[in-house]
């Protein structure tokens, strides 16, 4: 899978919105943008997905940039319950077999402050 | 709908005892996974089940064995525990095989401390 880089933490305030990077220069054109989430003593949570068109679910927006190199997970009102760590991933249509071996990162850990 | 459950949630084992993770699904999922948690590691991928009937090696196979016992059930074994197998362990399944858009649906982990 091609390399995301995230920043390793961000703080937001409760009800406001939070914007979450993603930098993935080498994506290919037929790389998915993952997007999961890990709350404190929890497994990770599928947020959202996309490929190249923006995508809003009920738990957030997926931003993806035009050249696809970076994408941005958008919180609309984040609340204390979205402190998590924030995992960006890249999953390759075409890649088969080695699309099982999803590796997730250290992620972005996400403050939230009441 | 209890999604993906594993037993046990915690355990304490001493070096070279054996022990068996279990994991089962309900969703009807294709696809079965073990990763592992270490701290400022992210998850490593252990072992994979693409289908019922078939496993394969991820990132950190050694000191493991794995058996899809059917569709829902996917365990995983400590022959003799070892100290750096202190970690957190989470089950995870997915829908379709292989495809980059199925989502991984994950359970909420076994706390495993060797001793």
């Amino acid at each position: 899978d091609a390399k995301t880089t995230q920043p390793n933490s961000m703080e937001s305030n409760e009800e406001e919105p939070v914007h979450l990077p993603c930098n993935h220069s080498t994506i290919s054109g037929t790389d998915y943008i993952h997007w999961y989430r890990q709350l404190p003593s929890q497994g990770p949570e599928y947020v959202i997905h996309g490929l190249t068109s923006n995508v809003n679910n009920r738990m957030a927006s997926l931003a993806i940039a035009e050249d696809r190199k970076s994408s941005t997970l958008i919180l609309h009102r984040a609340t204390l319950r979205d402190a998590a760590v924030y995992y960006c991933i890249l999953r390759d249509l075409n890649s088969g077999g080695s699309n099982y071996k999803l590796t997730f990162g250290k992620g972005t850990l996400l403050t939230v402050n009441p | 709908n209890a999604g993906v459950t594993q037993t046990p949630k915690f355990q304490v084992l001493k070096t070279g005892q054996s022990m068996t993770l279990q994991c089962a699904q309900d969703m009807n999922h294709n696809s079965m996974y073990w990763y592992r948690q270490d701290p400022g590691m992210g998850l490593r991928l252990i072992y994979y089940s693409a289908s019922e009937g078939t496993t394969d090696k991820g990132e950190v196979p050694n000191g493991y064995n794995v058996s899809r016992l059917n569709k829902r059930e996917f365990s995983l074994r400590l022959e003799s525990a070892a100290p750096s197998q202190t970690s957190v362990y989470f089950c995870a399944s997915s829908s379709k095989p292989g495809q980059a858009n199925s989502p991984l649906h994950f359970g909420n982990g076994t706390r495993l401390t060797v001793t």
